[in-house]
């Protein structure tokens, strides 16, 4: 069975602060890792991930994906306070649909003014 | 072009009553997905459905829960006799195509509580 773990669960920081999520996964098809940011309502797509090394960026976010180490991981430089969100990590299962996806719980980020 | 809408945002059912959780996906398009995010999990899908097909239901559970598209008008998830664990927030997201990657979108969700 696919597998993802996000790390930490949880996490505060203050303004201004650069912070780094995790997610780990175990699948045996790997096809892509996708990331999100979910606020008290729709996920919203961050960023889809295919090679390793490559890192995408938009504005104070970035992710790389390391495929040996099977991760990948999140980064958010000089946080805001709009950036309190739960992050989560997902990656299509490994039966080659592109519309089941296998989600992480979660890191739930709280940037405090 | 509005996003994916859901309907209602929350729902409060008392257990044994039926629950129906609308979604009406992105103006073109044609496919649609339902997860489920019960307390402290990640979100796990559902179903799949196209327009009048339901294309993978394996996460749907066994008994119970019914998912539709109508040629016409919204998605409709829903949840006959609820018991207290189905009390979850329910996603649904829709695509273009079949693919959930960069080109999907969520809406809002449902919460359902079930007292």
């Amino acid at each position: 069975e696919d597998k993802v773990v996000q790390s930490p669960l949880s996490l505060v920081v203050h303004e201004g602060d650069t912070v780094t999520l995790n997610c780990s996964y175990e699948v045996t098809n790997f096809r892509s890792l996708l990331w999100y940011k979910q606020e008290k309502k729709a996920p919203t797509f961050l960023f889809m991930l295919t090679s390793s090394g490559i890192e995408k960026k938009s504005g104070r976010l970035s992710s790389i994906l390391d495929k040996k180490e099977l991760s990948s991981i999140l980064n958010i430089t000089a946080t805001q306070t709009g950036d309190s969100a739960i992050y989560l990590c997902a990656l299509p299962d490994s039966g080659g649909s592109n519309y089941k996806l296998t989600f992480g719980k979660g890191t739930l980020l709280t940037v405090n003014p | 072009n509005a996003g994916v809408m859901q309907n209602p945002r929350h729902l409060v059912r008392r257990r044994g009553q039926e629950a129906r959780l609308r979604c009406s996906p992105m103006k073109g398009h044609s496919h649609v997905y339902w997860y489920r995010q019960l307390p402290e999990e990640g979100l796990k899908f559902m179903v799949y459905l196209q327009k009048e097909n339901i294309i993978d239901e394996s996460g749907m559970p066994k008994e119970r829960f019914s998912a539709e598209f109508p040629k016409e008008g919204p998605s409709i998830l829903r949840i006959q006799q609820v018991v207290r664990g189905d009390s979850a927030a329910y996603f649904c997201a829709s695509s273009p195509n079949r693919d959930m990657n960069t080109e999907a979108f969520f809406g809002q969700g449902t919460r359902l509580t079930v007292v």
